[in-house]
Order: structure tokens, then sequence, then C-alpha cells
């Protein structure tokens, strides 16, 4: 089945750590995005790429970094720098030309112990 | 003015209610409009896009209207399964990404 894998679903981070979300997807998508949603919040564009081994920022990166070495994969690392890490993080993929809809992975819950 | 704003709810309504969301957005050169769904902890999921001339999708009818820079979802003969969470998305300036509202709640109860 075709779609976009997100791990783990659960993750806890202790302070001063650095954690790394994963996020897979097989719908040979050029674009890939992640987000984060606060409770009761909307999402927040963190990162995205259009094209591998190219991303951009988007509202909220600091704390966060990111790769595209592949087409495939777009993991997420959030840094000890990122103060407030606790939140929903989603990732998601979309066909590029047109202004196509997003599809989404079923999201990392992010905690600090 | 927040790039897509939408009124919170919650909306309270019967089973067979007719229930209607706005959603208005501040980019006026977004092509592409987007109603998705969102269920309490789960992912958003596309529930339909939004065409110029309207469009319609079973109980469930969007409307567009650019002059006055706002979207609207109609949902008819609402289902306890409408309850969720309705996200307004409208493409950024650069129509590189989504920008999300942050969602009309809706509880349909029997």
């Amino acid at each position: 089945d075709g779609g976009i894998t997100q791990s783990p679903k659960y993750l806890f981070r202790k302070e001063g750590q650095n954690v790394t979300l994963s996020c897979e997807q097989n719908l040979n998508h050029d674009a890939m995005y992640w987000y984060r949603q606060d409770p009761g919040q909307g999402l927040r564009l963190i990162y995205y790429s259009q094209i591998v081994n190219d991303f951009q920022k988007g509202d909220i990166a600091e704390g966060y970094s990111v790769s595209r070495e592949k087409k495939e994969s777009f993991p997420l690392t959030v840094t000890s720098a990122q103060k407030n890490p606790t939140a929903f993080y989603l990732c998601a993929s979309r066909v590029t030309g047109g202004n196509q809809p997003q599809h989404f992975g079923d999201g990392t819950r992010l905690s600090i112990l | 003015r927040k790039e897509v704003e939408q009124d919170p709810g919650p909306f309270n309504v019967p089973e067979g209610a007719t229930v209607a969301f706005n959603c208005t957005y501040s980019n006026s050169a977004s092509q592409s409009f987007f109603w998705y769904r969102q269920d309490c902890r789960k992912e958003p999921k596309l529930l339909m896009s939004v065409y110029s001339s309207g469009n319609e999708d079973g109980r469930f009818t969007a409307q567009l209207n650019r002059a006055s820079q706002y979207i609207s979802l109609l949902i008819r003969d609402s289902k306890l399964s409408d309850s969720a969470t309705y996200l307004c998305v409208v493409y950024n300036q650069a129509g590189t990404a989504l920008i999300f509202g942050k969602g009309t709640t809706l509880s349909v109860s029997s």
C-alpha cells in the first residue's frame, strides 16, 4: 500500500538530548513537509522540501533540523535548542506541479521526560 | 490579518441539522483551497478541494468567494460521525506550502 509512514508513534526526550523523527513515503512525491501541532492549535510549518537535497525553513524552524538525501525520506531532528518540544509532529507529502493537496502520515507524539 | 482565520466553535448540533463553517484568508493570490477533517489525536485528512465554481460531494458543499476572500463548508443532514475538527487550508504566498487554519470543532449529538 502506498502511503506515508512516521515513526516512532510516541517518543520521549530527555533534557539536552537530540531526537530524530522518521518520515518515509512511497508515493513518489517530490515535496515533503513537517508540521507541529500543539493542543487546541493549528498546524505550524517547520521545514519543507520541494526536491532532493534542498529544503526551506518554515515559520518555526528554530531548534529543528532536516535532511533530504533521498526522495522517499525526510527525517526531522529536534535539537536540544528547542526548549518546548512537546507536541504532535506531522509529516506530509504532495505531488508538485499544480496546487495539489498534501497527504499526512499518522504523526509522532513527542514528550519531555 | 492572519493568513487563515476560522471560528473555533464549538458548533454543537443535533443529528440531521445543517451546519456551515466560514473561513477567511489574507493572500489574495491564493489559487487553491481545501477543507481537511481532523479527528481527535489523529492526522488531518483531506475532505475536499474547493473550486471557484463551488463543488459538492454528497452531503458536503464547498464554496469560494474570491472577492471577499472567504471559503465556506456546508454540511447537510449531520451524522454523529461528522463530529471532528474541520481545517480550512490555503496555499502560502509562494505557492509552495499549505497554511492551515486552527480549525472549527463540530459536535453532532443524538
